[in-house]
């Protein structure tokens, strides 16, 4: 079973804007992982966040994390083409293995 | 390129075959972790191999098998095979279980299997 869901399932918007998904998790975490697939291949790791960090940014992605609620969102700015994919939060506790939500599917128009 | 190396690419077979899974961890990495990724259950975790050890198990079943070799390749072997086992795997590596410093996990391209 899958550790949490994200929201939306689905987004669509134009190029230039951005774009924002969520992700919730079940159980206490070390840190949440977000991956990219691009139809049906491999993921790619985007970012890490640590269970005792609250935002984190690398080049026009932003993630935050708020423990708390067991919530975390990837906001990626500036949208292009290319980003479109699959997005996919991924829990890691002590034991390491990754328990990932649903996915979110970007769409972004030119 | 992750430098994780699945193979096959592609695999369709009948049901009740068996088949093997081949999974080349990145240069340096001890850790092989395999998921499955289905339409309705998205991505599962399915075993954990540290240094030819099983660390942990997901949610695998009793007719998947897998196994780390002395080199770190690993194979998952799916036996008795039903049309639900038909999927993506996904083979992926990391530094090693418990590494505070570097957790990520570094995936491959995956194998896609269809039993018919």
């Amino acid at each position: 079973s899958q550790q949490g869901e994200e929201d939306p399932q689905a987004l669509s918007i134009q190029e230039g804007e951005n774009a924002t998904m969520n992700c919730s998790y079940k159980t206490s975490i070390n840190n949440l992982q977000w991956y990219r697939q691009n139809s049906g291949r491999g993921l790619v790791h985007l970012i890490l966040i640590r269970s005792n960090e609250r935002e984190k940014h690398s080049g026009r992605l932003r993630v935050t994390l708020d423990t708390s609620k067991k919530s975390s969102s990837l906001l990626i700015t500036a949208s292009r083409a290319a980003d479109t994919a699959s997005y996919f939060c991924a829990a890691s506790g002590s034991a390491r293995q990754l328990t990932f939500g649903s996915g979110t599917q970007l769409t972004v128009l030119p | 390129d992750s430098g994780v190396t699945q193979t096959p690419k592609h695999l369709i077979t009948a049901t009740g075959q068996r088949v093997t899974l081949r999974c080349s961890p990145r240069s340096g990495d001890l850790s092989v972790y395999w998921y499955q990724q289905s339409l309705d259950q998205g991505l599962q975790f399915l075993i954990q191999y540290y240094n030819g050890e099983e660390r942990a198990k997901g949610n695998i079943l009793e007719r998947f098998s897998a196994q780390q070799f002395p080199d770190l390749h690993s194979e998952l072997n799916l036996s008795s095979l039903e049309l639900g086992d038909s999927a993506l795997y996904f083979c992926a590596s990391s530094v090693e279980p418990g590494a505070l410093d570097d957790p990520r996990q570094f995936f491959g391209p995956g194998t896609r299997l269809t039993v018919l």
